[in-house]
């Protein structure tokens, strides 16, 4: 079975700077998903970022980016730049390739301070 | 991707009552999932919602308590029955779509959710 650790119950970042959210994961799997969604105040779970673990590069959308560290299996998440709007619940998720159900992290709150 | 919508977006029903939450996508998505999610909390999936036939539950979840349909390829429902205070929680619909050469286009996308208060 697989599993998603993240470790950071709670982040805080200065508006304009960067902060890193922490993930790692284990499976037996060799094909995967990872994902970083987001969850604002509004409930509304949005996509943030997506990799795939054939893939050496790391995802880059806009200011977030991954570190993806397969050996390690550890998948964090920089968000540069940081803005209020960035202030959510982000969760770090697992899917096996050829499987359809995700496995959640407990979940970052981030805090983003004016 | 895809939007889903759900109604209602909130309640507040009586202890003994059952609720019924709809979930919308504007698209067909291979499959629906219902989640379930206190607040501050991540999220426990409840079934993956079969078109046709009878929803997969999972572990710690039953028919009888969460009956769920789905009629389509873009609709399902999420029945809450006898409604104690421990269902108070957030119920989240998804759609998940697939395709592509080895399946490089996947991705499940979430709906605004429906925060239940059982009094």
């Amino acid at each position: 079975a697989q599993t998603v650790t993240q470790s950071q119950p709670e982040m805080s970042v200065q508006e304009a700077e960067t902060v890193t959210l922490s993930c790692t994961y284990d499976t037996s799997e060799s094909d995967y998903y990872l994902f970083w969604y987001k969850q604002p105040p509004s409930r509304q779970m949005i996509l943030v970022i997506r990799q795939e673990a054939y893939k050496q590069q790391n995802a880059t959308e806009n200011r977030f980016s991954v570190n993806f560290q397969k050996a390690a299996k550890s998948f964090s998440l920089k968000i540069s730049d940081s803005q209020l709007g960035d202030a959510a619940m982000y969760f770090c998720a697992f899917k096996p390739r050829y499987g359809n159900k995700l496995v959640f992290g407990a979940g970052t709150i981030l805090r983003v301070k004016s | 991707s895809a939007v889903i919508s759900q109604k209602p977006s909130r309640d507040i029903c009586q202890r003994g009552t059952s609720l019924t939450i709809q979930c919308q996508v504007d698209s067909q998505v291979t499959m629906m999932f219902w989640y379930r999610q206190q607040p501050g909390q991540s999220l426990t999936l409840i079934a993956t919602a079969n078109q046709g036939s009878e929803a997969t539950y999972e572990s710690g979840f039953v028919i009888d308590k969460f009956p769920i349909s789905r009629p389509n390829l873009t609709f399902s429902t999420l029945t809450v029955s006898n409604m104690s205070p421990e269902d108070s929680s957030i119920y989240l619909c998804s759609g998940h779509r697939t395709g592509g050469v080895r399946r490089s286009y996947n991705e499940q996308f979430f709906g605004p959710g429906t925060r239940l208060t059982v009094l």
